[in-house]
């Protein structure tokens, strides 16, 4: 147990709609990332919080958005929904606000656009 | 552009059946090499950090060394619970952006 812990752990939807998956860091952890993992992109990074700000962005869409609460805990919210938004969206926790490359994932959130 | 490959895609051994996986890395100014393990359905979990060439790391039955364009990952006998994808990852472009490959997905057999 990495205690990242990330809610929901499967959710289907349909297109054009939206979601938000949340994530709860390590306790200590300021730091929050968010990363897509698909079939044909690997583990894509898309977004850094550390301590409610954002720190570093990865190839995230217009689409996508995050942002981290005063409790740390953070959001991840994808709206106007495609099909290739199917993916697993996990969300990693470290302690400070530059990496050390040790990252602790959460077990993921499984989205199915259908 | 900053980039990682690894091969193979796939790896099946045999218990006890010795191996290495491959991580080639392209980065401007590498800040560390890191090694991860993935599990169906899991998380990735850390396994080691490798900063400079000739280093090398172990845990258990796994083995990374680094050079200045790769790093391997040596199996030794291997036993089925090591099943599992490796998966190895870079900094990109400052300490916060770590880009990973795609994977080895190994399978090792009874």
């Amino acid at each position: 147990d990495s205690g990242v812990t990330q809610t929901p752990k499967h959710l289907i939807t349909a297109t054009g709609q939206r979601v938000t998956l949340r994530c709860s860091p390590r306790s200590g952890d300021l730091s929050v990332y968010w990363y897509q993992q698909s079939l044909d992109q690997g583990l894509q990074f898309l977004i850094q919080y550390y301590n409610g700000e954002e720190r570093a962005k990865g190839n995230i869409l217009e689409r996508f958005s995050a942002q981290q609460f005063p409790d740390l805990h953070s959001e991840l919210n994808l709206s106007s929904l495609e099909l290739g938004d199917s993916a697993l969206y996990f969300c990693a926790s470290s302690v400070g606000r530059e990496g050390t490359g040790e990252l602790f994932f959460g077990e993921g959130s499984r989205l199915t656009v259908l | 552009e900053d980039q990682v490959t690894q091969s193979p895609e796939a790896l099946r051994l045999q218990e006890g059946e010795s191996s290495s996986l491959n991580c080639s890395y392209t980065v401007s100014g590498l800040r560390g090499l890191f090694w991860y393990r993935q599990d169906p359905g899991k998380g990735p979990e850390f396994l080691f950090t490798l900063y400079s060439a000739g280093e090398e790391k172990e845990k258990e039955r796994l083995k990374a060394t680094l050079t200045k364009k790769e790093s391997f990952l040596h199996i030794t006998a291997p036993k089925p619970e090591d099943s599992a994808t490796y998966l190895c990852a870079v900094f990109s472009g400052g300490y916060n952006k770590l880009i990973f490959g795609a994977g080895t997905r190994l399978a090792v057999h009874p």
